[in-house]
């Protein structure tokens, strides 16, 4: 059962525009949630996170906003750059156990030049 | 610094073979953690560990078994290789229990069992 969902597999983007990604969750009992950015043949690597204290975090061109009552969040990158093309993955946390991350499956962003 | 390394980068094994995947991190986390992300899919935690000695399941444990003797070291073990164990496989590790430490990922090791 996919408790974090991307819908959108992919995402092209002109260079300079706005790109926003989209991640829904269904467990409540998430708090926590992070953004990875993934390049071909290499791991991911940590982007933003959000705490469900906040409804806004913001770092450079990147932000994060998260609705809580919808259980969605998203992730805005402004402007957009033709480095910016990468799988971009949600991941959640509960603030059980070990904080393990439950991860979406990804979205893919293409930056055109 | 090397980070999260993780040895080898591809394999080929038959059914029912074994092998270990090694994973070594140098920043002395002590959490560490082995992922599988299958084609299309998000990555899904298959084991873990918050310090040396000490193992716990993820979501997928089976058909696999770690270990962890040292804080560097997170060694993952498939005993009797499956097709459906085909997968690119991640180890991440990360320094303490606090959430706003995020996790640190190794390049993966691509996995195909044939």
């Amino acid at each position: 059962d996919q408790q974090v969902k991307q819908n959108s597999p992919s995402l092209s983007v002109q260079e300079g525009r706005i790109s926003i990604l989209n991640c829904d969750y269904t467990n409540s009992m998430f708090d926590y949630f992070l953004w990875y950015k993934k390049y071909p043949a290499e791991g991911p690597t940590f982007l933003i996170s959000i705490s469900s204290i906040k409804d806004k975090n913001e770092d450079g061109r990147f932000t994060v906003f998260l609705n809580k009552s919808a259980k969605h969040l998203s992730l805005h990158i402004v402007p957009s750059q033709p480095g910016d093309s990468a799988v971009y993955f949600c991941a959640a946390s509960a603030r059980t156990g070990a904080n393990n991350l439950f991860f979406g499956t990804g979205t893919r962003l293409t930056v055109i030049p | 610094n090397a980070g999260v390394t993780q040895t080898p980068k591809f394999r080929i094994l038959k059914i029912g073979q074994s092998m270990t995947l090694q994973c070594t991190q140098d920043m002395n986390h002590n959490y560490m953690y082995w992922y599988r992300q299958d084609p299309g899919m998000g990555l899904k935690l298959i084991y873990y560990s918050v310090g040396a000695g000490i193992t716990d399941k993820g979501e997928v444990p089976n058909g696999y078994n770690v270990s962890r003797s040292t804080t560097e070291d997170f060694p993952l073990r498939l005993e009797l290789a499956a097709p459906s164990q085909t997968s690119v496989y991640f180890c991440a590790s990360k320094y303490g229990n606090s959430r706003n430490q995020p996790q640190h990922f190794g390049d993966g090791t691509r996995l195909s069992i044939l």
